[in-house]
C-alpha cells in the first residue's frame, strides 16, 4: 500500500534558521505531490503542489519543494523562516486524479523569536 | 480556490445521539472527501463521495456509523450516528476541483460527553 513519511514530528528552529522538512513516499509510478499548512487554530491550506515539470516548485509565503523521483521525495525548504511560520505541516501524495490523497503524519514547527 | 462552509461549526453531543454536518462548496465538484483530525494528528479518511453514486468508505468505517448523502455538486452531508466520545473529532468535507487540488474549510468541532 501507498505511505507518506514525514520523519520530523517536531521541528524547533531560531527565526533566520533555513528550513528543510523530509516527506517520501512509496509508490513507483506517476505521482501527484502535494504541501498543505495549518496554522494554529486555522485551517489546512495548500502551500504548494507538484504535477509534472520543473521538480522544484515554488509556493506561496517563500516556501519551496524540490521532487526527486530517484529518492522518492519531496522535501519542503525555505532559506529564512519566521515566527510566522509556526504551524504543522502536511505532505501529501496522490497516485492519479481518481485516487484519495495518502497523507502524512505532519510536522510540527516551532519557531522560536 | 473553492470556498468551503460546514455547519454547525461546532457542537456539543450526548452520548447516543446522532449529528448531520452540512458541507457546502461555492463552486460544482465531482470528488468530495470527509476526513476526521483528532487534535495534533494527521487527516484520517472517513470516506469518498461523488455526485451520483454511493460513498466509497474506507477500513474502519460503515455506512450504518457515518452515512452521507451528495444530492448534488455543491452539497453533501455526514451523520455522525449512535455517538460516542471516542467520535469527539475535527470533521472535515474537502472538495477536489478539476485541477486536482483539494481545499479544505474550517471543519466541524464536534464533541462528545
Amino acid at each position: 500500500a501507498q505511505s507518506v513519511s514525514q520523519h520530523n514530528h517536531h521541528v524547533i528552529l531560531s527565526e533566520a534558521a533555513s528550513l528543510e522538512l523530509g516527506c517520501n513516499y512509496s509508490y513507483g509510478g506517476t505521482v501527484n505531490l502535494f504541501w498543505y499548512v495549518q496554522y494554529p487554530g486555522q485551517h489546512l491550506q495548500l502551500l504548494l503542489k507538484y504535477f509534472s515539470g520543473d521538480p522544484l516548485v515554488k509556493g506561496i509565503k517563500g516556501f519551496e519543494a524540490e521532487f526527486i523521483k530517484s529518492k522518492f521525495s519531496f522535501n519542503l525548504r525555505k532559506p529564512s523562516v519566521q515566527w510566522s511560520d509556526t504551524a504543522e505541516y502536511f505532505c501529501a501524495v496522490n497516485v492519479n486524479s481518481n485516487y484519495q490523497l495518502i497523507w502524512g503524519a505532519g510536522t510540527k514547527l516551532i519557531i522560536k523569536p | 480556490s473553492a470556498v468551503i462552509s460546514q455547519k454547525p461549526s461546532r457542537d456539543i453531543c450526548q452520548r447516543g445521539t446522532s449529528l448531520t454536518i452540512q458541507c457546502q462548496v461555492d463552486s460544482q465538484v465531482t470528488m468530495m472527501f470527509w476526513y476526521r483530525q483528532q487534535p495534533g494528528q494527521s487527516l484520517t479518511l472517513i470516506a469518498t463521495a461523488n455526485q451520483g453514486s454511493e460513498a466509497t468508505y474506507e477500513s474502519g468505517f460503515v455506512i450504518d456509523k457515518f452515512p452521507i448523502s451528495r444530492p448534488n455538486l455543491t452539497f453533501s452531508t455526514l451523520t455522525v450516528s449512535n455517538m460516542s466520545p471516542e467520535d469527539s473529532s475535527i470533521y472535515l468535507c474537502s472538495p477536489r476541483d478539476r485541477h486536482n487540488e483539494q481545499f479544505f474549510g474550517p471543519g466541524t468541532r464536534l464533541t462528545v460527553l
